[in-house]
């Protein structure tokens, strides 16, 4: 059973550009997170998506946009790429539940550097 | 915003030691407390998690103790050995639902023979 993927695994971008990173979830997984990890630091909740939809944001502008897909899978875009934006993106994925907590199974990220 | 504060930043510890790592939050609509373990070029794994129904949970030689009162909760780490060197990130979030996991500013341990 194959885990979180992401790719690419390494991406290379200038400051203005836009960027499209993948995420395939966990099977049986109906739920996606995003997260940035910037250098030394812990992950920051981006946005999560869940039946095709963004159901929770966290601080971060309209410059960063996601979609699902109906088989689970999902994008994150970055539109006018700053410096800051350079980071290790992380996928996790999970299984919606409405009540109790759930785990997060995170993927191995995707490392994007803005020159 | 900082809702979970972490310390040490970074954590030496001889073989066969016990490490440390605490964290505090801030929202008490926090119902869910789980730790991350992260390698080089990998991506977090949960650890152990803890609710704060209980006070302490032990996994092999992880346990997590959990002060409510004081919104308090550390990692120790027992025989700590080299191959547990790595990033350890504390967390919280709102269990149930959308749910959206705010992590600590993580800990790196190194364990020297």
């Amino acid at each position: 059973d194959a885990g979180v993927t992401q790719s690419p695994t390494h991406l290379i971008k200038t400051r203005g550009q836009q960027v499209t990173l993948r995420c395939s979830p966990k099977s049986g997984h109906d739920t996606v997170s995003w997260y940035q990890q910037a250098l030394g630091q812990g992950p920051q909740f981006i946005f999560q998506y869940y039946e095709e939809e963004e159901r929770q944001r966290g601080n971060f502008p309209d410059r960063f946009s996601g979609h699902q897909f109906p088989n689970y899978s999902s994008e994150l875009n970055v539109n006018a790429l700053l410096l800051g934006d350079s980071a290790l993106y992380l996928c996790a994925s999970s299984f919606l539940r409405t009540s109790g907590p759930y785990e997060q199974y995170f993927g191995p990220g995707t490392r994007l550097t803005v020159t | 915003q900082q809702q979970v504060k972490q310390s040490p930043q970074s954590l030496i510890v001889q073989k066969g030691g016990i490490s440390i790592i605490n964290c505090a939050y801030e929202n008490t609509a926090f119902d869910y407390f789980p730790w991350y373990q992260q390698f080089p070029g990998k991506g977090p794994a949960l650890l152990i998690a803890i609710r704060p129904d209980v006070s302490e949970k032990k996994e092999g030689r992880f346990t997590i103790s959990f002060n409510k009162s004081a919104k308090q909760f550390s990692l120790h780490i027992m025989d700590s050995q080299p191959g547990d060197s790595a990033t350890y990130f504390c967390a919280a979030s709102m269990s149930g639902g959308y749910q959206k996991v705010t992590f600590g500013t993580g800990t790196k341990l190194q364990v020297i023979p």
